[in-house]
């Protein structure tokens, strides 16, 4: 599976929209690319996923570049339980389906 | 609430013993993986079992073993504990097809004296 590049940590004000890039650069033409999140040693929770095409759902939108070597992770109005390491994770949609996980972004939504 | 449970929430023990983690899926999921996060550290894929029968391996220790019975829960079997298998240990399932999300559950949260 490639390997995944994002920004330790980042900022957002609360009401704000944050923007969490993922740099993937060595993806390969069957790579999905799937966010999870993880608020505080609770179990990870799943967001959203894309293979090229842009998609959305009622928790977040990710926007994938036209070259797929990058995308980001939209989450439209931040609120303080938006606070969380989210994970970017590329993988092949095989029958291994475990998920190879990185440091991920620590996310810090302020008031 | 994702629909996956695991029990105990916390285990404490000594080096050298024995403990089993349980899981049980969400309702019709096949798949089972378990996770291993040591400390502020990042999730490491342990194993993963499809409908009973092992379908991959990570970074498992030998002494650690795992499990999925006919009623598709899972149990995880860590053995000859040390120190350094203090960790959060975490169970996922999903449904068939590949590009399922994974649901995780609460964990278990092992500290080894």
């Amino acid at each position: 599976d490639a390997k995944t590049t994002q920004p330790t940590s980042m900022d957002c004000a609360e009401g704000r929209a944050a923007n969490l890039p993922c740099n993937h650069s060595t993806i390969s033409g069957n790579e999905y690319v799937y966010w999870y999140r993880q608020i505080h040693s609770q179990g990870p929770q799943y967001i959203i996923h894309g293979l090229k095409n842009n998609e959305t759902n009622e928790m977040a939108s990710l926007i994938i570049t036209e070259d797929r070597k990058s995308s980001t992770l939209i989450l439209p109005h931040a609120t303080l339980r938006d606070t969380a390491v989210y994970y970017c994770i590329v993988r092949v949609w095989d029958s291994n389906y475990q998920l190879i996980w990185g440091a991920g972004t620590k996310l810090i939504i302020k008031p | 609430d994702s629909g996956v449970t695991q029990t105990p929430k916390h285990l404490i023990t000594a080096t050298g013993q024995r403990v089993t983690l349980r899981c049980s899926p969400r309702s019709g999921d096949l798949s089972v993986y378990w996770y291993q996060q040591s400390l502020d550290q990042g999730l490491q894929f342990l194993i993963q079992y499809y409908n009973g029968e092992e379908r991959a391996k990570g970074n498992i220790l030998e002494r650690f073993s795992a499990q999925q019975f006919p009623d598709l829960h899972s149990e995880l079997n860590l053995s000859s504990l040390e120190l350094g298998d203090s960790a959060l240990y975490f169970c996922a399932s999903s449904g068939p097809a590949g590009y399922n999300e994974q649901f995780f559950g609460p964990g278990t949260r092992l500290t080894v004296l």
